[in-house]
């Protein structure tokens, strides 16, 4: 079954700085590659995702990008403020499945320095 | 906008005691899900419902049950609770069928096992 990796537990960048989240998956035939974002003691709610037709897309600061000959996609932040800080999931749905029947890396803790 | 209401947000069991928790959804979502999430690990599928009386086993369901009696509410039964355990038991819904796999989120049961 699909795998979906973070390999980064942590990450600290000062704020105003871009951070970059990595996330690696092993089914070929994933589609669709959604990020969440968990903030202390809450819990999480959707931020950005993108489909494999196309290889980026952005949000305001958020950009992710899709490497599919590599199996990688990545979330960007730009000019990162206090409020970025979280823990952010990737997660890649099991082929076959219904598109919310996902799989979940094990999360990448961002802080924001200020 | 709708909510995802989890009862209780605390649970505090013995060991080998059944415990029950209950999730409530007014977006009118199909799809149902119950995730567990460990300290330091990514979410794992433990049940999902793709309608009312439906049931399907995720990766975890190995000691716990489900029932989705009515559309609008997914409960979730540890078996037997195991000394010692604490995980958080997230609830989600989302809409099967629709471009978006987008789940929306509950805050959480946490269980802690004496």
């Amino acid at each position: 079954g699909e795998k979906v990796e973070q390999h980064q537990s942590t990450l600290s960048v000062r704020e105003g700085d871009s951070a970059v989240i990595n996330c690696t998956y092993t089914d070929t035939a994933s589609s669709y590659f959604p990020w969440y974002k968990q903030e202390a003691g809450k819990s999480l709610h959707f931020v950005i995702d993108i489909r494999s037709n196309v290889d980026r897309k952005q949000s305001q600061r958020l950009t992710v990008l899709l490497d599919k000959k590599a199996k990688r996609f990545s979330l960007h932040i730009t000019a990162t403020q206090p409020e970025d800080s979280a823990i952010y999931f990737c997660a890649a749905p099991l082929v076959g499945s219904a598109l919310g029947r996902l799989h979940f890396g094990a999360g990448t803790q961002l802080i924001v320095i200020p | 906008g709708g909510i995802i209401t989890q009862t209780p947000k605390f649970l505090i069991g013995q060991e080998g005691q059944k415990l029950t928790l209950k999730c409530q959804q007014n977006f009118n979502h199909d799809t149902m899900y119950w995730y567990r999430q460990d300290s330091g690990k990514g979410l794992r599928l433990i049940y999902y419902s793709i309608t009312e009386n439906d049931l399907q086993k995720g990766d975890l369901s190995e000691g716990y049950d489900a029932s989705r009696e009515k559309k609008s509410s997914f409960s979730l039964t540890v078996t037997s609770a195991q000394k010692n355990e604490m995980a958080v038991f997230l609830c989600a819904s989302s809409i099967s069928g629709a471009n978006t796999g987008q789940l929306y989120f509950g805050e959480g049961s946490k269980l802690t096992v004496l």
